[in-house]
């Protein structure tokens, strides 16, 4: 079963550095989801792609960036990284209709320090 | 703004005890509600959800949810819980015009053998 896949697993970096965080989405699913998962918190949406488009996006500002490619796999990345910004990241993926289940990587842990 | 509640953060109970974590949402239109689980180490897994119809809804490993509209809630349940039901618990909710998935905190439940 090809699920969803992400990559790095974990990730440390500096204040101020940029970091991208990568996803591939499981076979046959057209659109990616990221979201962020504070230690103790639900996961925080941040924006949905879809047909290489950002469809809708979550209260996060325009230092979390994304693209997706034309093999539906997706990119994260966040610029001017804050102490704030460690978390889980999770990548999802479904299919573009509304009533469509999101199936969940194991997600990246980023450390920023 | 849109928000969704699950009361409890961390529930123990003993093998055969009966399970009930309470979820509650404010939102004003048609919504759709899961039911997440996330078993120490795993991805985020889909325990049940709901669209339309039926509002007492049955998922894997024997979960069963009720979408109570007047009270905005959809408490999840389980009728004697085992150890291996150990694990975290998000409900999530999202308008059914919608893309964006608003979770819960989550709850931990551990389950003592």
């Amino acid at each position: 079963d090809a699920g969803v896949t992400q990559s790095p697993t974990h990730l440390i970096k500096t204040r101020g550095q940029q970091v991208t965080l990568r996803c591939s989405p499981k076979s046959g699913h057209d659109t990616v989801s990221w979201y962020q998962q504070a230690l103790g918190q639900g996961p925080q949406f941040i924006f949905q792609y879809y047909e290489e488009e950002e469809r809708q996006r979550g209260n996060f500002p325009d230092r979390f960036s994304g693209h997706q490619f034309p093999n539906y796999s997706s990119e994260l990345n966040v610029n001017a990284l804050l102490l704030g910004d460690s978390a889980l990241y999770l990548c999802a993926s479904s299919l573009q209709g509304l009533n469509s289940p999101l199936h969940f990587g194991n997600g990246t842990r980023l450390t920023v320090t | 703004a849109q928000s969704v509640s699950q009361h409890n953060h961390h529930v123990i109970l003993s093998e055969a005890a009966s399970l009930e974590l309470g979820c509650n949402y404010s939102y004003g239109g048609t919504v759709n509600l899961f039911w997440y689980v996330q078993y120490p180490g795993q991805h985020l897994q889909l325990l049940l959800k709901y669209f339309s119809g039926d509002p007492l809804v049955k998922g894997i490993k024997g979960f069963e949810a009720e979408f109570i509209k007047s009270k905005f809630s959809f408490n999840l349940r389980k009728p004697s819980v085992q150890w291996s039901d150990t694990a975290e618990y998000f409900c999530a909710v999202i308008l059914s015009s919608a893309r964006q998935l608003t979770f819960g905190s989550g709850t931990q439940l551990t389950v003592l053998p």
